[in-house]
């Protein structure tokens, strides 16, 4: 059984698309995020919900824009694509907020803009 | 604001060597620190956490141990295998609430048999 899930795997597309990815958890936890994986492996937080709220939102283009339909699920959808933004996204969830939780990932969806 | 600072990489070792990954962190206040591991082709997993001075996080051999004079955080390991080849992130979260994680550079380790 799958914890966090992400749809696609890997997602190839060109400059000016407009793309979303999707993340699942099926853990139970209130809390879900978004981070951003460079090609130097360099991993920041882009977006966290938190019982479908947004609590973190950090400088990040508004071109990418979040969703959560409900706690299982974070969308991430993204306009106007550009070279920059190739990159390696991953979904993360936890239980709460509450301090030093472990976080969960996905295994990563690799975006590669053309 | 918080940062997290790690050794460069790769750390290339002989399989049963000794390991050592260094970290350093700045941050306000008394962060929750942690180890996380990426084995190729996958999400992260943590591998251990402490979440105050003096505390010792463990977990498959790893060891760090949260030095708030030094304000590091260091992971070692007795004796690796070339099953712990992977990338290690060390990372640090506040206490605002909010479960901000604040990621370093990531050091990949290669074991060779």
């Amino acid at each position: 059984d799958t914890a966090v899930s992400q749809t696609p795997k890997y997602l190839v597309t060109q400059m000016g698309n407009d793309k979303s990815i999707k993340c699942e958890q099926n853990l139970g936890h209130d809390t879900m995020y978004w981070y951003k994986q460079d090609s130097k492996k360099f991993l920041k937080i882009m977006f966290s919900y938190n019982n479908k709220e947004l609590i973190i939102n950090e400088t990040v283009p508004n071109r990418f824009s979040p969703k959560s339909p409900d706690k299982a699920h974070l969308n991430l959808h993204i306009n106007s694509l550009e070279l920059g933004d190739s990159a390696v996204y991953f979904c993360a969830s936890s239980q709460d907020i509450a301090g030093a939780r472990e976080q969960y990932f996905g295994p990563g969806t690799r975006l590669t803009v053309t | 604001g918080n940062s997290v600072t790690q050794m460069e990489g790769p750390v290339t070792l002989s399989e049963e060597a000794f390991l050592t990954i260094n970290c350093t962190y700045t941050a306000t206040g008394y962060p929750s620190l942690f180890w996380y591991v990426q084995y190729p082709g996958e999400g992260l997993q943590l591998l251990l956490k402490a979440t105050k001075a003096d505390d010792k996080g463990s977990n498959k051999g790893f060891e760090a141990t949260y030095r708030k004079e030094t304000t590091s955080f260091h992971l070692e390991k007795g004796s690796v295998q070339v099953s712990d080849s992977a990338v290690y992130f060390c990372a640090l979260s506040d206490h605002t609430g909010f479960q901000k994680l604040v990621f370093g550079t990531g050091t990949r380790l290669l074991v060779s048999p």
